[in-house]
């Protein structure tokens, strides 16, 4: 079975600070990693992936993730917050239960002026 | 390029009656899986539609159930309404065999059952 969790339900910084929302996973399948970003009343927006090419992968809107198999986490960062950046992020992973996407319990990211 | 469309954005319904959800893939995608995300929570996989057949089911009733159309289109079916099937049910569009890539999401329709 593949599994997600994200440490962290809420995450609260004050704009210009670096972010970090971490998420370790679970799964005996070479896996495919992803990042979604979900605002208020809004779907599901792809940050970034990771698909077994280079461990560091850089998303949208300056985030970036780095894939570390030997501790099986896959966090995400960025060097300084935004006011938009507030959101519901989604780490996920796809790997051994099939064709399908399992997701994370979500990090609530709030950020401060 | 239209990305993925669902209808109803909104939707009330009374406990005990019957639902259908509707979305349009992305174009040139032919793999429709749905999730079920309430209120809290993170998004739960419910079933997958892939030639028009479903291929993949996650631990959800026989009351939910689906179909796919030629176009590649698909709706999702609800029946005997639950007070806790109220959620945010979201489209997801790919190509088959192409999740490894991920996979776009439609704005979601958010159903109201009292």
């Amino acid at each position: 079975a593949q599994s997600v969790t994200q440490l962290d339900s809420h995450v609260s910084v004050s704009e210009g600070t670096p972010v970090l929302l971490r998420c370790n996973y679970s799964s005996s399948y070479s896996p495919s990693l992803f990042w979604y970003v979900q605002h208020p009343n809004k779907g599901l927006q792809l940050l970034l992936k990771y698909t077994s090419a280079a461990t560091l992968v850089k998303g949208i809107n300056g985030f970036e993730a780095e894939f570390k198999k030997s501790e099986t986490s896959f966090h995400l960062t960025k060097p300084s917050a935004h006011m938009s950046d507030a959101a519901e992020y989604f780490c996920v992973v796809w790997g051994n239960a099939g064709n399908m996407l399992t997701f994370g319990g979500g990090t609530r990211l709030m950020v401060k002026p | 390029d239209a990305g993925v469309t669902q209808s109803p954005t909104h939707l009330i319904k009374t406990r005990g009656q019957q639902v259908t959800l509707r979305c349009s893939p992305k174009s040139g995608h032919d793999t429709v899986s749905w999730y079920q995300q309430a209120l809290g929570q993170g998004p739960q996989f419910i079933f997958q539609y892939y030639e028009e057949e479903e291929r993949q089911r996650g631990n959800f009733p026989d009351r939910f159930s689906g179909h796919q159309f030629p176009n590649y289109s698909s709706e999702l079916n609800v029946n005997a309404l639950l007070l806790g099937d109220s959620a945010l049910y979201l489209c997801a569009s790919s190509v088959f065999s192409g999740l490894r890539v991920g996979a776009f999401f439609g704005q979601g329709t958010r159903l109201t059952v009292v």
